[in-house]
């Protein structure tokens, strides 16, 4: 069974730092998403990385695939109160066919 | 945009109740998926569909069944509802790998609670 660890599970930090959330697994994907999830609602897609060494960004956010496409990262600069939910990485793997993996999430509170 | 409802917010029924829980998309996507959330276990899959009138299990199908009729509806069946089945329940959609990548749209979920 081809697992995605994230982590930390848990992060909760003070307006205007920086943090980074890891996504990481022993199996190569052929695409990897990161989805937000606020309370009560379901997950938003946030980006799609696909290449290998890939970075996307998306105002703070920065992504980045790993080059092997066995891991990702989610970096958020300055955070804000808005940037609190919960973050699921989730991987696209041949054997999964058009089902995603996904990690168990970092669920992120930023406090002013 | 994708837009993916679902046919309830909240739901509260008594065990052994059959439920239907009802998921629409209109991006005319073939792939169809039903998840269940609970804290600690994140998403889990329960059934898949690719197709009308196709179906795949997940990795959680026990007392569940699904039906997809129409391309756009695809239906998650509490055959008889228990009190472990109380959680939020996520209907997703996706176009197929190559178009997409696999990305998934998700509605609004579902919260159920069985008493």
């Amino acid at each position: 069974t081809q697992l995605l660890e994230q982590s930390p599970q848990f992060l909760s930090i003070q307006e205007g730092e920086n943090l980074t959330v890891y996504c990481n697994s022993s199996s190569v994907f052929s695409s990897l998403q990161w989805y937000r999830q606020e309370p009560g609602e379901g997950p938003v897609l946030l980006v799609t990385v696909v290449t290998g060494g890939e970075v996307k960004k998306l105002k703070r956010l920065t992504f980045q695939f790993g080059d092997a496409r066995k891991d990702s990262s989610l970096h958020i600069t300055a955070a804000q109160p808005g940037d609190t939910g919960l973050y699921l990485c989730a991987g696209a793997h041949r054997d999964a066919g058009t089902a995603l993996i996904f990690g168990k999430g970092t669920t992120l509170s930023v406090s002013s | 945009d994708v837009k993916v409802t679902q046919s309830s917010r909240y739901l509260v029924k008594r065990t052994g109740e059959k439920v239907f829980l009802e998921c629409v998309q209109d991006m005319d996507h073939e792939n169809m998926f039903w998840y269940r959330q609970d804290p600690g276990l994140g998403l889990r899959l329960i059934y898949f569909s690719y197709d009308v009138k196709m179906k795949e299990k997940g990795d959680i199908p026990e007392g569940y069944s699904v039906s997809r009729e129409k391309k756009e509806r695809f239906s998650l069946i509490l055959e008889s509802a228990s009190t472990n089945q109380t959680s939020m329940y996520l209907c997703a959609s996706s176009q197929d790998f190559f178009s997409s990548y696999n990305e998934q749209f998700f509605g609004p979920g579902t919260r159920l609670t069985v008493l």
